[in-house]
């Protein structure tokens, strides 16, 4: 089975630009694996993104996009605010079945 | 507003079964592929499995550490899904969460969770 990965930490200033990438052992990422990123602050329940890669919900902020970047999924985070600071999550599709990366621990400082 | 209201949690020992609902609201049900997510406490976000559309024949696929064991179903009628979990292990504990996936009208959304404790 494939292992989904996610850098376990990073840091960004207040109003600075940070990239998550989502990587997978089985091989590059595409829009195949239909990624998505999800956002959980504690105590919360987890909150959709990212779709299919790009795609934005209507609650999404505009400062979080979606892409794909060097054979990963990534989610960018332009103009950095302090409630971004949580956990993120990205979940690839294989043939149907999900599969989320171990998260990583966004700090805003 | 859509709403997803997950209950049936609870504590349960090594071997039993437990039965979880999403009841959903403000969407159509219907159109709406659905899955089931869980959380051990202190860790991360484990996809447990999914159940497509009627139209798409309501197929059904799993995570592998719980195939064989649990079962989801869907009930468009009573616009609710369910998550039958048979021979329950101590590391099923967990918050399990119900969740819209995709986009569109139906898709993105996330119920507040029910945690399942398996312990003797």
């Amino acid at each position: 089975q494939a292992v989904v990965t996610q850098e376990p930490s990073l840091s960004v200033s207040p109003g600075g630009t940070v990239t998550l990438t989502c990587g997978s052992s089985a091989g590059a990422v595409t829009s195949g694996h239909w990624p998505y990123w999800f956002q959980q602050k504690p105590g919360q329940a987890p909150r959709t993104l990212i779709y299919d890669t790009i795609n934005k919900h209507s609650w999404t902020p505009a400062r979080f996009s979606g892409s794909l970047l060097g054979g990963k999924a990534a989610l960018t985070l332009s103009g950095a605010q302090p409630e971004d600071e949580a956990d993120y999550y990205c979940l690839l599709d294989y043939s149907g079945a999900g599969l989320f990366g171990g998260g990583t621990k966004l700090t805003v400082l | 507003e859509v709403q997803l209201v997950e209950s049936g949690g609870g504590l349960v020992e090594p071997g039993g079964s437990l039965r979880l609902s999403c009841a959903a609201s403000g969407l159509t049900f219907g159109d709406a592929w659905m899955t089931w997510v869980r959380q051990a406490p202190g860790k991360g976000l484990e996809w447990v499995g999914l159940i497509k559309t009627k139209t798409l024949g309501g197929t059904t696929d799993y995570a592998a550490p719980v195939k064989g064991r649990f079962t989801i179903s869907r009930d468009d009628s009573e616009n609710t899904v369910y998550l039958q979990m048979n021979s329950l292990k101590i590391e099923d504990t967990a918050v399990y969460y119900c969740r819209t996936p995709r986009g569109g009208p139906t898709g993105g959304y996330w119920g507040q969770g029910t945690l399942v404790t398996v312990s003797s």
